[in-house]
């Protein structure tokens, strides 16, 4: 079956580092990965989508990198901020399902 | 800002009422999706639409039901209300010309006593 595997212990880093969470996942064939920002009791927010050709994405202190053979994308948050704080989600679609990891909590402490 | 509605927002109701929960977007996509979410755990995919008149089932059993008649309006139904369906409901869209990634409502948290 699918799955998508997500680092489930929280992470807590200093304000100032960079915070690097994974996702793996097994028996998809991904076009493309997305990762989403959700914050307690509201829905989740897409921030980057990287394709399979592609071996990296950035947006701002946002950093993706996809890696279709290990099949696993890391996610990097560069120069963190408390602002950041939040549970963090990859996704894959397929066969017209989109599904999510469990999420990763990242904490970032002033 | 996204152009998908969920109502109620929140919802007390007893046991063994019939509920509808209302989802709609204006954003024109095929896709349109339910999740289910308690507190501080992980979404599960209840059901899933890529189009009008198609519907399926998604990863996590569900008791309740969807239709999509219309492009935008995508309602779920639940026959008969259980304290076990207590949770956060979801609903989200996508696929937009060039467009992937999913956009949220606000959520309709339920609670069934």
């Amino acid at each position: 079956s699918q799955k998508i595997e997500q680092n489930s212990e929280a992470l807590n880093i200093q304000e100032g580092k960079t915070a690097t969470l994974t996702c793996n996942y097994t028996n998809y064939s991904p076009a493309y990965l997305q990762w989403y920002r959700q914050d307690p009791g509201r829905g989740p927010v897409f921030l980057l989508l990287i394709r399979e050709n592609e071996k990296e994405k950035r947006k701002e202190r946002l950093k993706v990198t996809f890696d279709t053979t290990l099949k696993q994308s890391l996610f990097h948050i560069t120069a963190s901020q408390p602002a950041d704080s939040a549970t963090y989600l990859c996704a894959l679609e397929g066969d017209y399902k989109l599904s999510f990891g469990a999420g990763t909590t990242v904490t970032v402490r002033a | 800002e996204a152009d998908i509605y969920q109502t109620p927002r929140y919802l007390v109701i007893g046991t063994g009422k019939k509920i509808t929960l209302e989802c709609s977007q204006t954003m024109g996509h095929d896709k349109m999706y339910w999740y289910q979410q308690d507190p501080g755990m992980e979404l599960h995919l209840i059901h899933y639409s890529y189009g009008v008149n198609s519907t399926e089932k998604g990863d996590l059993s569900s008791e309740s039901t969807v239709s999509r008649i219309r492009t935008e309006h995508f309602p779920l139904t639940l026959e008969s209300a259980r304290p076990s369906h207590t949770s956060q409901y979801l609903c989200a869209s996508s696929g937009g010309v060039g467009e992937t990634e999913a956009f949220f409502g606000q959520g309709t948290r339920l609670t069934v006593v």
